[in-house]
C-alpha cells in the first residue's frame, strides 16, 4: 500500500534560517512521482515540484531544493535563507505510476517569524 | 493563463440542509478531481473525471454526496443532507489526461461549516 509520512507537525523557525521538511513515502511500485505543494493561508494548494522515480537527480529552484533518496524512500525539501512569505503548509504527495491517484502526507505547519 | 476557478469561497449550512460547489478547470485539461480536506489533514480524494466521465468515486459517501461533470469542462459537488463531519474545505484540481503522474493544479477551495 502506499503512503506518505510527515513527521513534523509544525515547525518554527527565524527569519534567514535554512529549514528542512521531511518526507518518507512507501510504496511497491518502480515507477511514481512524488511532488510537493504549499498551501498559504489563502488555501490554494500551489504547486512546486514533481519528480519521477528514475530521476534521483538533486533539484535546485532559488531558494528551494529538494533531495530525493530511494535508498531511504525521502524526498525532502529545504527552504535556505527562510523568508516570512515561506510561512505556509507544505504537502508532500506521491503518485504510482499508471494511476492518477495522489496520496497527501499530513502536511508540515512552516511559521517563519520575522 | 487562467487557473481552476471555485465558488463559493465559503459557506455555512445547518445540519441536513444542500449545498453545492462549483468548478471550473484550467482551459483544455481533461482531467477534474475534487477533494476534501479536513483541518489538519492532507487531501483525500472524492471523485474523479476524465471528461464527463467518472474514473474513480470508490471515495465518495454517495449516499449523500453526488458530482457531475456536463459537457465535459465545469463540475458541480453537491451534499445533501449535510452533517457535521462534512464540515471541511472542498477543493477542486485539473490536470491534462492522466496517464499516471500528472501535475495537478488546485483552485482556491471551498470552506464548507455545518453547524
Amino acid at each position: 500500500a502506499q503512503k506518505v509520512t510527515q513527521a513534523q507537525t509544525e515547525i518554527s523557525v527565524v527569519e534567514k534560517e535554512d529549514v528542512t521538511l521531511d518526507c518518507v513515502y512507501e510504496t511497491r511500485d518502480t515507477t511514481y512521482y512524488l511532488f510537493w505543494y504549499k498551501q498559504p493561508p489563502s488555501g490554494e494548494l500551489v504547486f512546486l515540484i514533481r519528480r519521477n522515480s528514475f530521476d534521483e537527480q538533486n533539484e535546485i529552484s532559488g531558494r528551494y531544493s529538494w533531495n530525493f533518496q530511494k535508498s531511504t524512500s525521502s524526498f525532502n525539501f529545504t527552504i535556505t535563507a527562510s523568508q516570512v512569505v515561506d510561512s505556509a503548509v507544505y504537502f508532500c504527495a506521491l503518485s504510482e505510476g499508471g494511476t492518477y491517484k495522489y496520496i497527501f502526507g499530513t502536511g508540515t505547519r512552516l511559521k517563519v517569524l520575522a | 493563463e487562467a487557473g481552476v476557478a471555485q465558488s463559493p469561497r465559503y459557506k455555512i449550512i445547518e445540519k441536513r440542509q444542500s449545498v453545492a460547489f462549483w468548478c471550473n478547470p484550467i482551459s483544455g485539461h481533461a482531467t477534474l478531481y475534487w477533494y476534501q480536506q479536513i483541518l489538519g489533514q492532507g487531501p483525500k480524494l472524492l471523485i474523479q473525471f476524465q471528461n464527463n466521465g467518472v474514473v474513480d468515486d470508490s471515495q465518495l459517501p454517495k449516499d449523500r454526496f453526488s458530482a457531475e461533470r456536463l459537457k465535459g469542462v465545469d463540475s458541480t459537488l453537491k451534499i445533501q443532507p449535510a452533517k457535521l463531519e462534512d464540515s471541511a474545505v472542498y477543493l477542486c484540481a485539473s490536470s491534462l489526461p492522466a496517464s499516471g503522474g500528472d501535475t495537478q493544479y488546485f483552485g482556491p477551495g471551498t470552506r464548507l461549516t455545518v453547524l
